[in-house]
């Protein structure tokens, strides 16, 4: 069975501060998709990355960073110099390919970690 | 472009009343999903429409009833709905392509049944 836990259920920081917000998935398939998204309190789901499981590279992108480690079946999510615009709640998410290659429809999603940042 | 519009943002509903939810994209996309959402929990899949089909319907009561007109637009129609309804409706679309398949949201319609 698929799943997927975020163990932080909340995480309170001061600006600049680092902070890496965990994620552990659980999947039978050989091929599935990470993916992580961003939830401010307005409640739209903003998509931050999407990760292939043959594609094990981390990422950058400006402040936010991505670890993604099949041997422990881990896809962390690190905001460097924390602002309090990224003050939302974070969603991992998981998704098992179709028979066309692609994502299913279903993305199962972790319970999601409440990030405060406080100025 | 990645936007997905829903409407209406907010919607206060009698437990007889008929309503609807309309939500639509125009990346061409050929996926397009509605989710409930409970204050503090994760959204939960409730259909998928694929190539303007439905093909995921996960046990959602018949009070809810999907419909896609297009390629472009997707209902949701709300009739006699109980107060344990109430919750923030996303909807969502993907390009249905193995090399591009990211599910996009919109805003959200939220949703009060009293």
């Amino acid at each position: 069975a698929q799943k997927v836990t975020q163990a932080q259920t909340e995480i309170s920081v001061v600006e600049k501060e680092d902070v890496t917000l965990d994620c552990v998935y659980e999947t039978r398939d050989t091929t599935y998709y990470l993916f992580w998204y961003k939830q401010p309190p307005s409640g739209e789901l903003v998509f931050l990355i999407r990760r292939n499981s043959f594609d094990e590279q981390n990422e950058i992108s400006g402040r936010y960073s991505w670890n993604f480690q099949k041997s422990t079946s881990s896809f962390n999510f690190t905001i460097t110099a924390s602002q309090v615009v990224d003050s939302a709640v974070y969603f991992c998410a998981l998704s098992e390919a179709s028979n066309y290659g692609g994502s299913q429809g279903n993305l199962i999603f972790g319970k999601g970690t409440k990030l405060s940042v406080k100025p | 472009d990645t936007e997905v519009t829903q409407t209406p943002k907010h919607l206060v509903m009698g437990m007889t009343n008929k309503k609807s939810l309309k939500c639509e994209q125009h990346m061409g996309h050929r996926a397009m999903y509605w989710y409930k959402q409970k204050a503090k929990k994760p959204p939960e899949l409730m259909f998928v429409y694929s190539y303007e089909k439905l093909s995921i319907n996960e046990s959602v009561p018949s009070r809810f009833s999907p419909e896609c007109p297009n390629s472009s637009l997707l209902n949701l129609h709300l009739h006699a709905l109980q107060p344990e309804d109430s919750a923030l409706y996303l909807c969502a679309s993907s390009p249905r392509s193995s090399e591009q398949e990211t599910q996009y949201f919109g805003p959200g319609t939220r949703l009060l049944v009293l």
